[in-house]
């Protein structure tokens, strides 16, 4: 059985810096992109970008290029979504998502970010 | 990328159709029969329903049809259920990335 289950929700002050991650199972990680979304409150889902872990390709929304990084560790089939020094406005529900030809057919189950002084 | 374009909401008695219509360009709806719509209910994780336009996975039932014409893809659901009241989302390819639509939140009266 496919999943994707993420990590828990994180509670960080304005200019931390913060890495979630999505662990992969079921299916064979490197072989599937995996991509993140961001789901602000009470609003639509935002596709930030994408990584390919069987070679480290990644692409990005010019939305969050500069703004996120994504990586993975195909040792441990984890794909992950950090920032350097975050923002309020970077509260939200973060989802990864495997790529299926050109949709996205499991989702993690989303982790929390919540920014606050 | 803009997102794409939806009606912020839309409704319809039981048994009734609706139409969701999802409006992008000639980069990415026009340009790709990669169109997937995902089916999200309060507090879950969202689920695809439609993808390459109008191509539905096993366990989706065939109330929900999917369809393009120029920059519009339109999801369609037929027969309307009570669970079937949720947000909605298009997506689409548009070369290297994907954009989403803003999400319809359908109400079955």
């Amino acid at each position: 059985e496919v999943q994707l289950v993420q990590s828990g929700a994180e509670v960080k002050k304005p200019g931390d810096s913060l890495k979630i991650s999505c662990k992969g199972s079921g299916y064979s990680f490197t072989s599937y992109w995996i991509g993140w979304v961001r789901q602000m409150p009470g609003k639509g889902l935002e596709w930030m970008g994408i990584i390919y872990p069987g070679d480290s390709d990644t692409r990005y929304s010019p939305s969050f290029q500069g703004q996120v990084t994504i990586s993975a560790d195909t040792s441990i089939s984890t794909a992950y979504l950090q920032w350097s020094s975050l923002k309020a406005s970077d509260t939200a529900m973060y989802y990864c998502a495997r790529r299926s030809n050109y949709l996205f057919d499991y989702w993690g189950q989303g982790t929390l970010v919540t920014v606050s002084s | 990328q803009s997102a794409l374009t939806q009606p912020r909401s839309v409704s319809g008695s039981p048994g009734q159709s609706v139409t969701i219509s999802c409006t992008g360009t000639s980069s990415d709806i026009g340009g790709y029969n990669y169109v997937s719509w995902y089916q999200q209910h309060p507090g879950k994780a969202p689920k695809f329903m439609i993808y390459d336009v109008s191509k539905r996975p096993s366990g989706v039932p065939d109330r929900f049809s999917g369809s393009k014409s120029g920059n519009t893809a339109s999801l369609t659901i037929s027969g309307l259920q009570a669970e079937d009241e949720a947000d909605y989302y298009c997506c689409s390819y548009a070369g290297s990335l994907w954009v989403f639509g803003g999400g319809t939140k359908l109400t079955v009266l």
